[in-house]
């Protein structure tokens, strides 16, 4: 099956910094990747739609400026975390849906993970 | 809220029993899929039934789909161990981008 690979998948930081994760379609394009973001023992909460081209469209209650999305190719998109605070550290987890414009399989492949823990 | 029902939200059997998983959802849906979650791991797909049909099978697995009661079933027969992991029922809603939104998710346990 289609391979997202996420990067980094363990990363501890400090307070007040950013933090880069990097989601890659490897073996296929994909114009659509979400990003999602996990509690321990919770369920996925989906935080925005990345788009290949143009700005990320975020869901109720997720702030824009805090979770930068940038889908700079067809393979890749990275979500960064802005002046990163404890209660950021989760689990966030990216997916891509294969297929170009107009191709929806309806399956989506999912990256490995990143943990983020916030000092 | 973005997530439906599932329940139950734990679930401990033993090995050779048979585990059923319940989720239910709100709004009308294109499809519904199950997914599995190893322990801090990506997800895996599992099945998907689309809003026209009734039942899926696929090997161990057998899912069902009551689009008037707007619930679902998992059902995986002969559990083993290396089944252990939490699962999420997930729906796909109209528009552009057919977002994925999870259930609450059930954690399973087979003991050897």
């Amino acid at each position: 099956g289609a391979v997202v690979s996420q990067h980094p998948s363990r990363v501890i930081c400090k307070s007040g910094t950013s933090v880069k994760i990097e989601c890659r379609s490897l073996d296929f394009q994909a114009t659509t990747m979400f990003w999602y973001r996990q509690f321990p023992k919770q369920s996925l909460m989906l935080m925005a739609t990345s788009n290949e081209g143009s700005k990320a469209t975020y869901e109720q209650g997720v702030e824009k400026d805090k979770f930068l999305i940038n889908h700079a190719s067809l393979t890749l998109s990275t979500l960064t975390v802005t002046s990163a605070h404890p209660e950021d550290s989760s689990f966030y987890i990216c997916s891509a849906r294969e297929g170009g414009t107009g191709v929806h399989t309806g399956e989506l492949f999912f990256g490995e993970g990143s943990r983020l823990t916030v000092l | 809220s973005q997530q439906g029902e599932e329940d139950p939200q734990a679930l401990s059997i033993q090995e050779g029993e048979n585990a059923t998983m319940n989720c239910s959802y709100k709004t009308s849906i294109n499809n519904l899929q199950w997914y599995r979650q190893n322990s801090g791991r990506g997800l895996v797909h599992l099945i998907l039934i689309r809003s026209n049909e009734r039942e899926k099978h696929s090997g161990r697995l057998r899912v069902t789909l009551d689009t008037s009661k707007k619930s679902s079933s998992l059902l995986i027969t002969a559990s083993r161990a290396a089944d252990t992991a939490s699962y999420f029922c997930a729906t796909t809603r109209g528009g552009g981008y057919n977002k994925l939104i999870f259930g609450a998710g059930t954690r399973l346990a087979v003991h050897p």
